[in-house]
């Protein structure tokens, strides 16, 4: 089993709609959640990033932890063709050292018709 | 600041050709991270470096792999020999690494493809 289990998609909702992106995990010792956009070609770059359990509000976008059931999501509101991408989730436990290492999700790829 | 920056964008190569891969870090970054990206497995981390040190190498799939960061501003992987099985998209990683609960972002380079024939 992986530690980070990601639905690939592909995902296609019509522009406007909401989306809802989630991701399963396995190790209780997580405590940083993030979420990736990657464009068609281009690297991964941050979209969200949480902290432990709770809500995030970034315009648009609102990142969802619950970390009794293993648990986050992604939340787009009023989807726009230009936020057609791969979303990776990504979390990191404590480690001793100052990196923590990152555990991605497969990705899901969305397409928001116009 | 350019970014990530890495190079060559795209290299094709023969079966059992020695593939370098290469890696400018953002200045100022002192985690750098290689990354390996196929349809099937998804972005693993291969290997990463902190302070231009090695920490955790256990996600080089063979000793056919190998990294090194000579200084704070350039990385190389190298395949040797290259296969088949080796061709996806090789991302490299930065960032500035902090302790407590800082938030270590790592920023992405635009990746490079690798088609090995």
């Amino acid at each position: 089993q992986k530690e980070v289990e990601q639905d690939p998609g592909p995902l296609s909702v019509p522009e406007g709609a909401i989306v809802s992106l989630n991701c399963t995990y396995s190790n209780s010792a997580f405590q940083y959640f993030m979420w990736y956009r990657q464009y068609s070609r281009k690297g991964p770059e941050l979209l969200m990033y949480t902290y432990s359990s709770g809500n995030k509000e970034d315009g648009r976008f609102t990142a969802q932890v619950d970390k009794s059931s293993k648990y986050i999501s992604l939340f787009i509101r009023d989807s726009q063709p230009s936020d057609s991408a791969t979303y990776l989730c990504a979390m990191s436990a404590r480690y001793g050292g100052a990196t923590n290492k990152l555990i991605f999700g497969t990705g899901t790829l969305l397409a928001v018709q116009p | 600041d350019a970014g990530v920056i890495q190079s060559p964008r795209h290299e094709v190569t023969e079966m059992g050709q020695e593939v370098t891969l290469r890696c400018k870090p953002i200045s100022g970054h002192n985690s750098l991270f290689w990354y390996r990206q196929t349809m099937m497995r998804g972005l693993e981390l291969l290997i990463y470096f902190n302070n231009n040190v090695p920490i955790d190498d256990s996600g080089m799939p063979e000793d056919r792999f190998s990294a090194k960061m000579p200084n704070a501003s350039f990385s190389t992987l190298k395949i040797q020999p290259s296969e088949p099985r080796d061709s996806a998209v090789y991302f490299c990683a930065s960032s500035l690494a902090r302790g407590g609960r800082a938030r270590n972002i790592q920023y992405f380079g635009a990746g490079t493809r690798l088609s090995v024939l």
